[in-house]
């Protein structure tokens, strides 16, 4: 069965270093998302993308966030700066059209564990 | 501004209880669509059911039921006959598809724990 896969599950940085989290969502979907979990919290929105654009973004989803599709199945998360309080699971999530329909489910990647000292 | 939530922190049961797990939503679209997920202990986020604002038929797949009211914005999970496996945490969500945003904004969760 199709499958949201992340790269990598872990990740240890240094604060003020850039990281990129990577994500191949499930090949016939159109939408993508990131979302983000810091430890014993809820699950939080950050940004969606359809059609090579930003559709949608949280306010958590400041200037030093940025994401990219840099070709036809990779889809990057990017954080310019870490902070302390960026240590957190990052999901990313695809879902289609199925049914003319683009509110279906989001299936879910395994996450990215990333942890700045 | 859509709201989810779920005041059940943690529930411990017994194998074999049944158990209900509590959703209140706050929307003002008309046209949203709620969802459940469960996040097992290794982590990630597991489809379980979507259901849009105007099916309120109650719907049932196996042990697992889920009962939408609209009049009370809730859309409650009940599992039948817990089992040790069902033990991690259950997140309700919405997505206000009347105001073309299809970012799920989800409860709190709710850790289940299935004592053998």
């Amino acid at each position: 069965e199709p499958e949201v896969t992340q790269t990598p599950s872990h990740q240890v940085t240094q604060m003020g270093q850039e990281v990129i989290l990577r994500c191949v969502p499930i090949s016939n979907h159109l939408y993508f998302y990131w979302y983000r979990q810091i430890l014993g919290q809820k699950v939080e929105f950050l940004v969606s993308f359809y059609n090579n654009e930003i559709s949608e973004k949280s306010e958590i989803f400041d200037d030093q966030f940025s994401v990219e599709r840099p070709d036809g199945s990779n889809f990057t998360l990017k954080i310019r700066s870490t902070k302390l309080e960026d240590s957190a699971m990052y999901f990313c999530a695809s879902n289609s059209v199925r049914g003319g329909s683009s509110y279906n489910e989001q299936f879910f990647g395994p996450g990215t564990r990333l942890t700045v000292l | 501004a859509q709201k989810v939530t779920q005041a059940q922190t943690e529930i411990s049961v017994v194998e074999k209880e049944d158990v209900t797990l509590d959703c209140v939503y706050e929307t003002r679209d008309t046209t949203y669509y709620l969802f459940w997920y469960k996040q097992p202990p290794s982590g990630e986020l597991v489809f379980l059911i979507r259901r849009n604002s105007f099916d309120e038929q109650n719907e049932i797949s196996g042990r697992y039921s889920w009962n939408f009211q609209k009049s009370t914005s809730s859309f409650n999970f009940t599992i039948t006959a817990s089992q040790v496996v069902d033990s991690a945490v259950y997140f309700c969500a919405l997505s206000e598809a009347g105001t073309g945003r299809r970012a799920l904004t989800f409860g709190s969760g709710t850790r289940l724990q299935v004592q053998p």
